[in-house]
């Protein structure tokens, strides 16, 4: 129990183009999902919080317009990354949050790796 | 903020040896988490350790949570090739800060070598 996957694992697009990564919890609703980012050989960063129904909650330094984060049902949350450009080619991971845990454990998404053009 | 610190960074290990990695955080937490990662993939989930004095045991891994000393540590024991991997620890400070996401640490990388 407790799956998390992502589409697509990876993608390729050209500078200035848009892109969707989906984060889907299969077995279990998820009130809350997470996305990291991550740079070669580097540990994760938080970029933003989302909860089922509302808006996403975003770290500081994370552009809101860039980075358009979706959380309409409790097992599916999604990233867009608009107008993306080279300095965005990254590995991208999300995790979620079972709904009724007592306890924050996260369950992680296998990533997504966004190679911009 | 919450700092989460792992020492060593980096671990080059022989076959068959000890060692252990540390994981040091700066705020009241007495919930912990240890994750493998492999190069190109995703977290993998190895301790959940929910209270002081934790400790868990899987295989050569075991996990132990001091929060008095702010301080879990992953020993390695009798070291083989296949856990060459990064290591990570990460804080759940929910019920010391309230926040609803886990701290990283900044990873320990392990090579064991022959």
């Amino acid at each position: 129990g407790a799956v998390v996957s992502q589409h697509p694992s990876w993608v390729i697009c050209k500078s200035g183009t848009s892109v969707k990564i989906e984060c889907r919890s299969l077995d279990f609703q998820a009130t809350t999902m997470f996305w990291y980012r991550q740079f070669p050989k580097q540990s994760l960063m938080l970029m933003a919080t989302s909860n089922e129904g509302s808006k996403a909650t975003y770290e500081q330094g994370v552009e809101k317009d860039k980075f358009l984060i979706n959380h309409a049902s409790l097992t599916l949350s999604t990233l867009t990354v608009t107008s993306a450009h080279p300095e965005d080619s990254s590995f991208y991971i999300c995790s979620a949050r079972r709904a009724g845990g007592f306890y924050n454990e996260q369950f992680f998404g296998p990533g997504t790796r966004l190679t911009v053009l | 903020e919450l700092k989460v610190e792992q020492n060593p960074l980096f671990l080059s290990m022989q076959e068959g040896k000890n060692y252990t990695i540390y994981c040091n955080y700066s705020t009241t937490s007495d919930r912990l988490y240890w994750y493998r990662q492999d190069p190109g993939k995703s977290l993998e989930s190895l301790f959940v350790l929910l209270s002081n004095g934790a400790v868990k045991q899987e295989g050569r891994l075991m996990a132990s949570l001091d929060t008095k000393a702010r301080l879990s540590t992953l020993h390695i024991t009798a070291a083989v090739h296949d856990l060459s991997a990064t290591y990570f620890c990460a804080v759940d400070p929910i019920f010391a800060t309230g926040a609803n996401n886990l701290f990283f640490g900044t990873g320990t990388r392990l090579t064991v070598i022959p």
